[in-house]
């Protein structure tokens, strides 16, 4: 059974970078079958999808969130990565790592998230 | 750039039909999805592609979309189905959720 684990520093300061990494147990990145995503909730608030990653590299971002966003992956490890950059008190959420779903199918694209991470509080501030 | 409404609140009586609207711009012409999140969980896949379970989702769960309007129904609405319930479209190579629906079972 696929599990995913997100890990990383739950403080941190204004105007540094984000990053965390989410371990996936039960599958391989590199099977090239399935996308990787992350998703952040501010407490209280609904889901925002920060962006995702194919095994092959092929990335899309949160056009709100480019500038500052990269994801990477490391098929070695069977981990992909998430750093923010210049972050704000406005970024301090709850982020979720999660394995996606995607491909065609009666000519429309289809694209979800099937098994989500835990999450990991990450709090910003001074 | 896209989006998808959703009424923040629903009520439902135990046993009765629970209905969540999620409304946008030709959604009917995408796929539509739902999640279901409980407080301090995270969110779990209850209906993709439209109207399609995933294994070990009940049955009482259904979904729809055409038009403008995707609908995500609970028959036969049980305590535990109180959660908060997002749909999720893409568009334009994005993610987009709608708001978020806290339904409430009464």
């Amino acid at each position: 059974q696929v599990q995913l684990q997100e890990s990383g520093p739950g403080l941190v300061k204004p105007s540094q970078t984000l990053s965390l990494t989410c371990t996936v147990s039960g599958a391989s990145i590199s099977s090239g079958v399935y996308y990787w995503s992350w998703i952040r909730q501010p407490a209280g608030k609904g889901l925002e999808w920060i962006g995702r990653i194919y095994s092959s590299g092929s990335i899309n971002y949160n056009p709100s969130l480019k500038s500052r966003v990269t994801i990477s992956v490391d098929t070695s490890k069977d981990q992909f990565s998430l750093k923010l950059s210049s972050v704000t008190a406005a970024d301090t959420a709850v982020y979720y790592c999660a394995r996606a779903v995607g491909g065609m199918r009666n000519n429309y694209y289809y694209y979800y998230m099937d098994v989500w991470g835990k999450g990991t509080t990450v709090t910003v501030s001074s | 750039s896209y989006e998808l409404t959703q009424p923040p609140s629903v009520s439902v009586s135990p046993g009765q039909t629970a209905s969540i609207t999620c409304s946008g711009d030709k959604l009917g012409a995408k796929y539509a999805y739902w999640y279901l999140q409980k407080p301090g969980q995270s969110p779990v896949l209850v209906i993709y592609q439209d109207n399609q379970r995933p294994s070990g989702i009940p049955e009482r769960f259904s979904g729809s979309n055409s038009g403008n309007t995707a609908t995500l129904t609970i028959s036969g609405t049980q305590a535990m189905d109180e959660a908060d319930y997002y749909c999720q479209a893409w568009d334009s190579s994005t993610v987009v959720f709608g708001g978020g629906t806290k339904l409430t079972v009464l």
